[in-house]
């Protein structure tokens, strides 16, 4: 079964304006992590924001802003002020369960591109 | 501070082919990640070592797949004999913590098998 869905192949965005990039899971682990990563046509792995499952506020790393809906089990990604830079891949992952090591299980990509 | 390392960037070989990828973390992260994300997909975790040892290479298809990481620091993964399906990029990522803890990866490297 997928854990991540990233229904967005593909969106785009006018410069400065917001954007923003779904992401559902499924788990039935009561504690879990939640981490959105960006990916230039450079190819490495951004480390972009993070939320966890028992966080009560929404995680905001400067424009990034992370929509956690817990009981739909939606966890958006939120690019305020888009830029020209933003064009790139972005992938949700989640990590289950506390006491597993730390691995990741990612959706299959949103494809964003900024126009001006 | 320097980043996760990995090389070589490129590699084109044909199938049946093998192939070595090398990976050397940050320094100080004990635990390391080997990735495969194929074209249009989000990454694959293929095998994560705690130190030198494996904690998880459920994913890894071990009858042509192998990695080692032998001091507890730097790594390789290995393809003998490679497919046409394995070409992808395969990601190096590490992370201070073995339960916690942020991911940083490396810039990957890809792999056409013709």
């Amino acid at each position: 079964a997928q854990k991540i869905t990233q229904t967005q192949p593909g969106m785009f965005v006018q410069e400065k304006e917001a954007v923003t990039l779904d992401c559902t899971y499924d788990t039935s682990d009561q504690s879990y992590g939640l981490f959105w990563y960006k990916q230039p046509s450079s190819g490495e792995m951004i480390f972009l924001i993070y939320q966890g499952s028992y966080d009560e506020q929404n995680a905001t790393e400067g424009r990034y802003s992370l929509n956690f809906q817990k009981a739909r089990k939606s966890a958006n990604l939120v690019i305020s002020a888009s830029q020209l830079g933003d064009s790139a891949m972005y992938f949700c992952a989640m990590r289950e369960g506390l006491g597993g090591y730390n691995k990741l299980i990612f959706g299959a990509g949103t494809r964003l591109a900024v126009h001006p | 501070e320097a980043g996760v390392a990995q090389s070589p960037r490129y590699k084109i070989i044909e199938k049946r082919q093998s192939v070595a990828f090398w990976c050397n973390p940050i320094s100080g992260h004990a635990t390391l990640y080997w990735y495969q994300q194929i074209l249009g997909q989000g990454p694959k975790l293929l095998i994560q070592f705690q130190n030198n040892g494996v904690v998880d290479d459920s994913q890894l298809p071990k009858d042509r797949f192998s990695a080692e990481r032998l001091k507890g620091v730097d790594s390789t993964l290995k393809i003998q004999p490679a497919k046409l399906e394995d070409s992808a990029v395969y990601l190096c990522a590490s992370s201070l913590e073995a339960f916690l803890g942020e991911q940083y990866f490396g810039p990957g490297t890809r792999l056409t098998v013709t």
